[in-house]
């Protein structure tokens, strides 16, 4: 049974370009969380979501930020122009529905370089 | 006050004796709790949770939950150099949105 899977696990962009993160969730999960975590700091919490909905977005920066989960497909972050300040490894977590306070399983992380 | 809070470390302990791992965490309304490992480099690793007041044990791992005291823990017996890894702890309110609140994480280094 694979579980989270991320891509690109490793990301270079120059400042001022779009980044594109896909979180694919363990099979049978439909809640995908997506935390970020600066170098010596600890996870943030960024979005919430399940499909087509998101659920939470407190910990979303107001602007450059966003993130979709479709009906098909992965789940997508999306930075656009991009400051070195966003560099950091962002990590996506799921769980399965109807586990209300239930354990969170992470992905590998997409590890983003701004140069 | 942080939400949630840990004992940066390091924390060094020998090998095979017992690492005591602590978090307090200021959400009275706070209702799951997890222990999670990271390795440098590497994604977070639940090893842990914990709903209810007490103790559970899971191998070598304990997890001990005060609510009166907000204050969770986690003990590692028989500590082998393979645990030494970043402990992070996290919390989830009820009736949140789900969304787990971490500490900043516990360095931990076993020595062979």
């Amino acid at each position: 049974n694979a579980g989270v899977m991320q891509n690109p696990r490793h990301l270079v962009r120059r400042r001022g370009q779009e980044a594109r993160l896909r979180c694919s969730p363990m099979k049978g999960h439909s809640h995908v969380y997506w935390y970020r975590q600066l170098p010596e700091e600890g996870l943030k919490f960024m979005v919430y979501l399940q499909k087509e909905n998101i659920i939470d977005e407190s910990g979303m920066p107001k602007e450059r930020f966003s993130a979709e989960f479709p009906k098909e497909g992965p789940s997508i972050l999306r930075i656009q122009q991009v400051v070195r300040g966003d560099s950091a490894a962002y990590f996506c977590a799921s769980s399965p529905p109807g586990t209300s306070g239930g354990s969170k399983y992470f992905g590998p992380g997409t590890r983003l370089t701004v140069t | 006050q942080k939400e949630v809070e840990q004992n940066s470390g390091p924390l060094s302990v020998p090998e095979g004796a017992i690492a005591s791992l602590n978090c307090t965490y200021s959400d009275r309304g706070s209702q799951s709790f997890f222990w999670y490992r990271q390795y440098s480099g590497k994604s977070p690793e639940l090893i842990m949770f914990i709903y209810s007041n007490g103790d559970k044990e899971d191998g070598r791992f304990t997890a001990q939950l005060n609510k009166a005291s907000q204050y969770v823990s986690l003990l590692i017996r028989d500590s082998q150099p393979s645990d030494s890894a970043t402990y992070l702890c996290a919390v989830n309110r009820k009736g949140g949105s789900e969304k787990l609140v971490f500490g900043k994480g516990t360095k931990l280094t076993v020595n062979p």
